[in-house]
């Protein structure tokens, strides 16, 4: 059984960079599957921020691409979601997950992260 | 990046039967059979409970069932029961090798 777990600052200050790792346990990052973050925005719908390959490949949304980096540590068993120039639009929980097929069927618990002064 | 479009709310009593719809375009939804169906209940991970349109993952009841016709996909849920109380959100592949969310509906079990 795959398990997820996200971890990182709660608390972001505007303009800085939100920085989340996913560790995954249960099975491996190297596996044939792909590796997504996931957010929502309290009291909003969810949104596909971008996935990772243990190659290093990986898709990011267009509305975001320009703002995030997602890199794999395959040593760790985990991967990592960087989103810069983070404002108050980007307090949401993030979720990470196991993309499989273009299906999530593996989620983390999700983290809340604030962008406040 | 626009959502897939869904009802903001559906409702439907005990023993009942509801459809949510999903509608995208021919760059997801209709482009590929890659629509999965998310549950989530307040405070919690969503949960997968249809996949590639219309397979149910294990452990998910028969009472959830996904189909597609055109531009649109939908999550019939059947003899309807308290706990089915949650949001639900749709998701597809999109052609460029990105995914898309819809916009989430809220059921109500009258």
């Amino acid at each position: 059984q795959v398990q997820l777990q996200e971890s990182g600052p709660g608390l972001v200050k505007p303009s800085g960079t939100l920085s989340l790792t996913c560790a995954v346990s249960g099975g491996s990052i190297s596996s044939t599957d792909w590796w997504s973050w996931v957010r929502q925005p309290p009291g909003m719908a969810l949104e596909w921020i971008g996935k990772i390959y243990h190659s290093g490949t990986t898709n990011y949304n267009p509305s975001l691409k320009s703002r995030v980096t997602m890199s794999v540590d395959k040593s760790m068993n985990h991967f990592s979601l960087q989103l810069s120039s983070v404002t108050a639009a980007d307090t949401a929980v993030y979720y990470c997950t196991r993309d499989s097929s273009n299906y999530y069927d593996y989620w983390g618990q999700g983290t809340l992260v604030t962008v406040s002064s | 990046q626009s959502a897939l479009t869904q009802p903001a709310s559906v409702s439907g009593s005990p023993g009942q039967s509801i459809t949510i719809s999903c509608t995208g375009t021919s760059s997801d939804v209709g482009g590929h059979n890659s629509v999965s169906w998310y549950q989530q209940h307040p405070g919690k991970a969503p949960k997968l409970m249809i996949y590639d349109v219309s397979n149910r993952p294990s452990g998910v009841s028969d009472r959830f069932s996904g189909s597609k016709s055109g531009n649109t996909a939908s999550l019939t849920i059947s003899g309807l029961q308290a706990e089915d109380e949650a949001d639900y959100y749709c998701s597809s592949y999109r052609s460029g090798s990105t995914r898309v969310f819809g916009g989430g509906t809220k059921l109500t079990v009258l």
